[in-house]
């Protein structure tokens, strides 16, 4: 099965940087994706890693590393609108699995001015 | 980008009717899609697998016959939700994937659906 494990809240000021962490145990293991989600609006796509390492996207980055099953979302540069639920998704590659994403259950970032 | 459109965007309807929920992929064909229920505060939980031209492949716990979905071509999918019960109320979503895109799933706006 898949088991992922993100904290539930995290406050951050404006203009400040926050990691978001991200820990997996998965039977299968084909990619590992970063959503953005604010209240009552569907998830939109960040970010997808499937080999270690860094992915830098403007202001947002992401990080993995498979044999420790661990990932990390970066937000520089702060901003009000970034306040929102991230969402960790692992997607598996066995048999049973493939193709469908396992969401952990939400990382709630409120920025401060 | 890979667009899916999901309507309606929410419904309110009575106990014991039923409500149909679609999902087009607008600029891909989309053999697989899938349908998540999310409940306030709570993460997506997968219901299910619908594949275009055979059964959808339903988690365990979801009632097949209470969901049905119909994924009858490469751009449409519904969720039609039976004999609805207030528990049912919930921001249901779609997703969908670009086969030719390696990257994320692509969501729908999302139903809110409220049943009364």
């Amino acid at each position: 099965g898949q088991n992922i494990d993100q904290p539930t809240e995290m406050t951050a000021t404006e203009g400040a940087i926050v990691q978001i962490n991200c820990t997996y145990q998965t039977s299968g293991f084909n990619g590992l994706f970063w959503y953005q989600q604010h209240a009552g609006e569907a998830p939109t796509f960040l970010s997808y890693n499937v080999l270690d390492g860094l992915e830098e996207k403007g202001r947002f980055s992401s990080f993995l590393s498979r044999s420790k099953g661990y990932s990390y979302l970066l937000l520089k540069e702060l901003q009000m609108k970034d306040s929102a639920s991230y969402l960790c998704a692992v997607r598996g590659s066995t048999n049973t699995n493939a193709g469908k994403s396992t969401f952990g259950d939400g990382t709630t970032l409120t920025v401060k001015p | 980008g890979a667009v899916v459109s999901q309507h309606p965007s929410w419904v309110i309807c009575k106990s014991g009717t039923s409500v149909k929920i679609e999902c087009r992929s607008l600029d891909f064909q989309a053999t697989t899609m899938f349908w998540y229920r999310q409940f306030p505060k709570q993460s997506l939980m997968l219901m299910a697998t619908s594949n275009e031209g055979s059964k959808a492949t339903y988690e365990q716990g979801v009632e097949k016959d209470k969901f049905l979905i119909n994924h009858a071509s490469l751009t449409l999918s519904t969720l039609t939700v039976t004999s609805a019960h207030p528990e049912d109320s919930s921001f249901y979503i779609c997703s969908a994937r670009d086969g030719t895109s390696n990257y994320g799933y692509t969501f729908g706006s999302g139903t809110r659906l409220t049943v009364v």
